[in-house]
């Protein structure tokens, strides 16, 4: 059972928009900044958005993130068949004192 | 340019002690707001943070599985290790460095992973 939770799958058409979403508390991303990381099948993750709306360089304007209180989203716009992949979400826990992950969520591309 | 990678066995009997290495190079892990962690990944399953060791040497575990991890560093080497006590079948996963060189701070995350290598535990 992951500290953060994701729903586990999401899926889109080419083009399109959506929306992944992880949920916290107080002690994480209640009073910490939220990472995602993309794993492509078969590699390692990779970052994809730190400090809850930054971007890595390299990384496609098309990612973006954002965090209100305990939750946050990665948003991915203009879907593409190659960002099929699974979206994890991250953040420091004060009352564990580390790094706690989401459960992951599996994108679809249709 | 960052670059880790891990090294370590790939099959480990229940009960035996797991070391693995995580060999780095473009950085120094002598250098303020440097450390590097290790992530693990169950076959299909999520991504579970284990340790991390900064460049002060200080130290912070999984709090599930502190009593059997121990992080160290050889600065000199690039080098960190971890080693995992009393091993079992639930173990089994791909496990991960990665490289942080914004700790402390809130733009801290791991922004370049190694490889990962893979560890059964099996008899």
């Amino acid at each position: 059972q992951s500290v953060l939770t994701q729903p586990p799958s999401a899926s889109g058409t080419p083009g399109q928009r959506v929306t992944i979403s992880c949920s916290g508390s107080s002690s994480n991303i209640g009073s910490n900044t939220v990472n995602w990381y993309q794993q492509l099948p078969g590699t390692a993750p990779k970052l994809l958005i730190y400090s809850n709306n930054e971007r890595p360089s390299g990384v496609p304007d098309r990612f973006s993130g954002s965090k209100s209180g305990t939750s946050a989203s990665l948003a991915i716009s203009g879907l593409q068949s190659e960002d099929e992949a699974d979206y994890y979400c991250a953040a420091w826990d004060d009352s564990l004192n580390g790094w706690v992950f989401g459960g992951g969520t599996k994108l679809t591309v249709l | 340019q960052i670059t880790l990678k891990e090294s370590g066995p790939t099959l480990v009997k229940p009960t035996q002690t797991l070391t693995l290495t995580c060999t780095f190079s473009g950085f120094s892990l002598s250098t303020s707001g440097v450390n590097v962690g290790w992530i693990r990944q169950p076959p299909g399953k999520a991504l579970e943070w284990l340790a991390l060791i900064y460049w002060d040497d200080d130290k912070r575990y999984s709090p599930s599985l502190k009593s059997r991890l121990t992080i160290t560093k050889d600065t000199s080497k690039n080098q960190v290790v971890l080693t995992m006590t009393n091993m079992d079948p639930v173990d089994t996963a791909t496990y991960y460095c990665a490289h942080d060189g914004r700790a402390g701070t809130t733009r801290a995350a791991f922004d370049i992973w190694g490889q990962g290598t893979m560890v059964t535990v099996s008899s």
